[in-house]
């Protein structure tokens, strides 16, 4: 029972832009950092973006994040067929639900 | 090169325990956090906890606590998680994963350990 809160899909055309929003709440999203994680089927996830926006080595400049208030949002420009995944985005837990928690989970397809 | 080394797939019988291994190398072991994450079969992501490889202290998600337990070895680089009262709920695959920052980005993960449940 997740208490981040992602749609279950997501699609576009190769070249569009998709965007996937994470909902959470003032104990989580709303005073901790937002990470965000891709898996591709069968393989463990891997780590898109980290500190709401920030791009670990090797990622490419097409997937962005960004946050506000108790919500975040992670925007995929110039899609392409490899991004096809399911994609996760995570916070510490300033709570009882806590110390860590995963979003829903999104699946992107790409049509 | 950095790398998690997970142990192999367990199977285990309800009211079982089961050790997992994580053994890490490439990089100063205790410099970084360490997470164990699961993931039931057609599910999403479930933290479970962390441990500081350094001084050894643990933090646990609520709804396993007094079932699971994260040790360490620092003379092998290897950190442990066990669970304990398997129920066939446990069925999943287990990931430890290097916290970058110490802010929940996972930017190393191990294979996947495979742990069923069943009698």
């Amino acid at each position: 029972q997740s208490v981040l809160t992602q749609p279950p899909s997501a699609s576009g055309t190769p070249g569009q832009r998709v965007t996937i929003s994470c909902s959470g709440s003032s104990s989580n999203i709303g005073s901790n950092t937002v990470n965000w994680y891709q898996q591709l089927p069968g393989t463990a996830p891997k780590l898109l973006i980290y500190s709401n926006n920030q791009r670990p080595s090797g990622v490419p400049d097409r997937f962005s994040g960004s946050k506000s208030g108790t919500s975040a949002s992670l925007a995929i420009s110039g899609l392409q067929s490899e991004d096809e995944a399911d994609y996760y985005c995570a916070a510490w837990d300033d709570s009882l639900n806590g110390p860590g928690v995963f979003g829903t989970g999104t699946k992107v397809t790409v049509l | 090169q950095v790398q998690l080394v997970q142990s192999g797939a367990e199977v285990k019988k309800p009211g079982a325990s089961v050790k997992v291994s994580c053994k890490a190398s490439g990089y100063t072991f205790t410099s970084y956090y360490m997470h164990w994450v699961r993931q039931a079969p057609g599910q999403g992501l479930e933290w479970m906890g962390i441990i500081n490889p350094s001084g050894g202290s643990t933090s646990y998600a609520q709804k396993l606590q007094g079932r699971v337990t994260m040790t360490r070895d620092t003379s092998t680089s290897t950190v442990y998680m066990e669970l304990s009262s398997l129920r066939s709920e446990d069925t999943a695959v287990y990931y430890c994963a290097r916290d970058l920052i110490a802010g929940f980005a996972f930017d190393i993960w191990g294979q996947g350990t495979m742990v069923t449940v069943s009698s």
